[in-house]
């Protein structure tokens, strides 16, 4: 498809288990981005990359939360030892370039995380 | 710190009426973008209407348009001719890559 995927759309974890949420960008798309909406919320910034390294990642709520790009397209956010609390919609942007320009954000369906 | 108030939980109107939503923000920068987002209940967020701080001059995208007041901090959303697809959340962000949202808008079009 041409869009934002994420995989999986749901997750159900227990708490203090390991989970990887992965994002496929909008192919030829130099920027990605994490956001996470709680219920009633909108989303919140988590990190961006700008190809593979991060050039903003000071919306990481704590060292539990890691995201990486290795190649510079699919992302994959890592979460250690979940809490309760990390329950939350995760999505996904990318962007063709995201560097101030006027390049919009488009988001992904994003992945519904419950921790149990 | 940036923020971004949406005023209006709720709101409903008739199919084919004119809906305005409000958005205020506030920032210490001077150049950025405005976004109106679109989040029905399938979660994808779709956008739909994207204003540069630089231009004086409102963004409009067919029954979408919006009033960009600079010095107020203020970017309101302003849909004509509601129809039925038009129902649900709204949501207004600004910033660069690193973008804002509000707490959304949830309108309902009444057939």
């Amino acid at each position: 498809g041409a869009g934002v995927s994420q995989t999986p759309s749901n997750k159900v974890t227990e708490k203090g288990k390991y989970v990887e949420l992965r994002c496929d960008p909008i192919s030829g798309h130099t920027a990605l981005y994490w956001y996470r909406q709680s219920l009633g919320q909108g989303p919140e910034f988590l990190i961006y990359f700008q190809g593979t390294g991060a050039a903003d990642d000071s919306g990481l709520p704590n060292d539990r939360f890691f995201a990486v790009r290795p190649e510079g397209s699919v992302s994959t956010l890592k979460i250690q030892r979940t809490e309760r609390g990390d329950s939350a919609v995760y999505l996904c942007a990318s962007s063709f370039v995201g560097t101030g320009s006027s390049d919009t954000q488009y988001f992904g369906p994003g992945t519904r995380l419950t921790v149990l | 710190a940036q923020t971004v108030t949406q005023s209006q939980p709720e709101m409903s109107v008739q199919e084919a009426e004119t809906v305005t939503l409000s958005c205020t923000y506030d920032t210490s920068e001077s150049n950025y973008y405005l976004f109106w987002y679109k989040q029905p209940p399938s979660r994808q967020m779709i956008l739909v209407i994207r204003q540069e701080a630089y231009k004086q001059q409102n963004a409009t995208e067919n029954r979408f348009s919006v009033n960009f007041q600079k010095a107020a901090k203020s970017f309101s959303l302003k849909i004509s001719d509601s129809q039925l697809g038009d129902t649900a959340m709204y949501f207004c962000a600004f910033g660069n890559e690193k973008l804002t949202f509000g707490t959304g808008t949830r309108l309902t079009i009444i057939p």
